[in-house]
Formats: C-alpha cells, structure tokens, sequence
C-alpha cells in the first residue's frame, strides 16, 4: 500500500495563476483533509470530506476550492494564486476503524512569486 | 472554537534527561492524538488516548489525558538525540466529527 500520495511536491507559481494539488490514498478511507502548515502556526484546516461527493470548509477555506469526484482522490484547487498561499500543503485521510487517527501525506511545498 | 496551546514551544535538553511537554485545550474534547514531525518530512502518528485517564508509552515516550483538566502530557524519558523533531497535539472537539485541531508543536532538540 503506499498510503497517501501527494502531486506534484513542489511547485513554484506566479501571482494570479492557478493550479490543482491532488491527493490519492488507497485505504478506502471515508474522510480526507487538506491541511496547510506555516512557520509557527501549526496545521491549519482548509477543507475536508466525510465521503464521496462531499466537502466542507474548515479554518482557513478562502482562496481555495476542492472536489472529491472518487473515494480515493481528494483535490485542493487554487484560483489565482497569491503570495499568501506560499505554505506546505499536507493532505490526510481518516476512517472510524482507526479511531479517526489522520494518516498522512508528503506534502506538496508552493511558493507564489 | 476549541484553542490549543502547547508549552514549551521549543526544548532544548541534553541526552539522558527527561522532560514533559504539555497539551492544554479549551473546550470540551473525548480524545486526543499525538503526531511527530521530522524536519522537512511529514507527520508520522504516535499516540491515540480515547478516554480519560488514558496513558499509552512507546520506547521513551508515554501520553497521558486527563479530560476534565483538558490537559494531556508527552513525557520523554532518558532522551536520545533521535527523538529530536516537532511533535505536536490534536484534540478533537466533540461535536466536530471527525476534525482535529492541532496545536502550534513544541520543537524538540536533544543535544548529545
């Protein structure tokens, strides 16, 4: 099993693109997460999913849009990127068996110039 | 909204010490995980507690919770340089299903 997997993991974007981060994970786990993590301030929800088809904003959900179209890929979406979004993004996956324990990805290092 | 502060936020001890770091949160959470991070890695999971009074040790380290106090311990026991990393703290509020929120992690440095 490889767990979670995240692509690419690392990107360089200019102010104004855009771009799409994707996660897959082959446990069959129902809930999925994107994270983003700053210097200092911990890990930071941006959106998750309790299942196919679904998401929900989290802490920090402006700028970034997701989709959840199968089980196993969870895809964090940005706009038009800003100098704000330069961060570590983390994504994690979860189900009830585990007691919820978040198992997680690489990581994905963006920098927006 | 539960906050999440951890202390101390940076360690730095010598090999062969030990010390505690703690996990205070402030609103209402049945459970409570415990993660490392490596610098430049992701994070790796190492403790669940699920209830009150939960104690769980590993090696060198062992978690304890205690709910009412919304206080949960990471001691380290006779510290090894390989146990130098970020480890940080993620109760999970009741009512927020299957969400954590994760404190700001205390950085770890063991000197030899």
């Amino acid at each position: 099993n490889a767990g979670v997997t995240q692509t690419p993991k690392f990107r360089v974007l200019k102010t104004g693109q855009s771009m799409t981060l994707l996660c897959a994970q082959d446990m069959n786990h129902e809930y999925m997460y994107w994270y983003r993590q700053d210097p200092g301030m911990g890990l930071r929800l941006i959106h998750y999913s309790v299942g196919e088809g679904t998401t929900a904003k989290g802490e920090v959900p402006d700028g970034y849009n997701v989709s959840r179209l199968k089980k196993q890929n969870f895809l964090l979406g940005l706009e038009s990127a800003a100098p704000s979004q330069t961060s570590v993004y983390f994504c994690a996956s979860s189900f009830f068996g585990t007691f919820y324990e978040q198992y997680f990805g690489p990581g994905t290092r963006l920098t927006v110039t | 909204e539960l906050k999440v502060e951890q202390n101390p936020l940076f360690l730095s001890m010598q090999e062969g010490k030990n010390y505690t770091i703690y996990c205070n949160y402030s609103t209402t959470s049945d459970r409570l995980y415990w993660y490392r991070q490596d610098p430049g890695k992701s994070l790796e999971s190492l403790f669940v507690l699920l209830s009150n009074g939960a104690v769980k040790q590993e090696g060198r380290l062992m978690a304890s919770l205690d709910t009412k106090a919304r206080l949960s311990t990471l001691h380290i026991t006779a510290a090894v340089h390989d146990l130098s990393a970020t480890y940080f703290c993620a109760p999970r509020p009741e009512t927020s299903g299957s969400r954590l929120t994760f404190g700001e992690g205390t950085q770890l440095t063991v000197n030899p």
